[in-house]
């Protein structure tokens, strides 16, 4: 148990569906990420969140919509994916951004996303 | 932009023996930090070690440890009396951007342990 709890852990999804992930992190953390892990490439960056603010937006297509209503819960809504969408989305938190022990990130289990 | 790169798609070593995980990373930044995370079957990313780039000694956690040259931007992973529990996908990331703009991963090493 790391404090960063993602739901739901699995989710298969068709293309016309709209859906939600939730992460949530106990660790008083200011800062809290996205992250989209796809077979056989690095993880990539999608959101950035700093104290509610949102300061990173990784060129992510529109279908993927951020929502941090404070520093302990992070969402990202999902329509019309394709399935290419389909991934490992890791959420992650860290103490805050330029932080002293720098992006120390703390990550959650991930949602297993399947877009038919 | 930051990129990352392990050269090694997969590694194998004996129980109890030694094994060295490459890394080669770029950054334009002067001060930056770098990690190595551990991704078993059960999917959660955990955090190896980690390394501030302005300390010259490498770090080490345990069985852990880095071999970090600056000048070369390399920062391997050791890990010593290697146990099944090791067995993992482990990650070498840098951060980017002053920590603005999150982490930025390698491809990852498959590291099997074999008994």
């Amino acid at each position: 148990e790391t404090g960063v709890t993602q739901t739901p852990r699995h989710l298969v999804m068709g293309m016309t569906n709209k859906k939600s992930l939730k992460c949530e992190q106990h660790l008083g953390h200011n800062a809290m990420y996205w992250y989209k892990q796809s077979a056989k490439k690095p993880l990539e960056l999608m959101f950035v969140y700093n104290f509610k603010e949102q300061t990173e937006n990784n060129s992510v297509p529109s279908r993927f919509s951020p929502e941090c209503p404070n520093s302990s819960h992070l969402f990202l809504h999902l329509h019309t994916l394709q399935p290419e969408d389909s991934a490992l989305y890791l959420c992650a938190s860290s103490q805050e951004i330029r932080g002293p022990r720098g992006t120390e990130a703390f990550f959650g289990q991930g949602t297993r996303l399947t877009v038919v | 932009a930051q990129t990352v790169t392990q050269s090694q798609p997969e590694m194998s070593v004996q129980e109890a023996e030694t094994v060295t995980l490459s890394c080669t990373y770029d950054t334009s930044e002067s001060d930056y930090y770098l990690f190595w995370y551990k991704q078993p079957p059960s999917r959660q990313m955990i955090l190896v070690i980690r390394q501030e780039a302005y300390k010259q000694q490498n770090a080490t956690e345990n069985r852990f440890s880095v071999n970090f040259q600056k000048a070369a931007k390399s920062f391997s992973l050791k890990i010593s009396d290697s146990q099944l529990g090791d067995a993992a996908m482990y990650f070498c990331a840098v951060e980017s951007g002053g920590g603005a703009d999150g982490l930025t991963f390698g491809k990852g090493t498959h590291l099997i342990i074999q008994p």
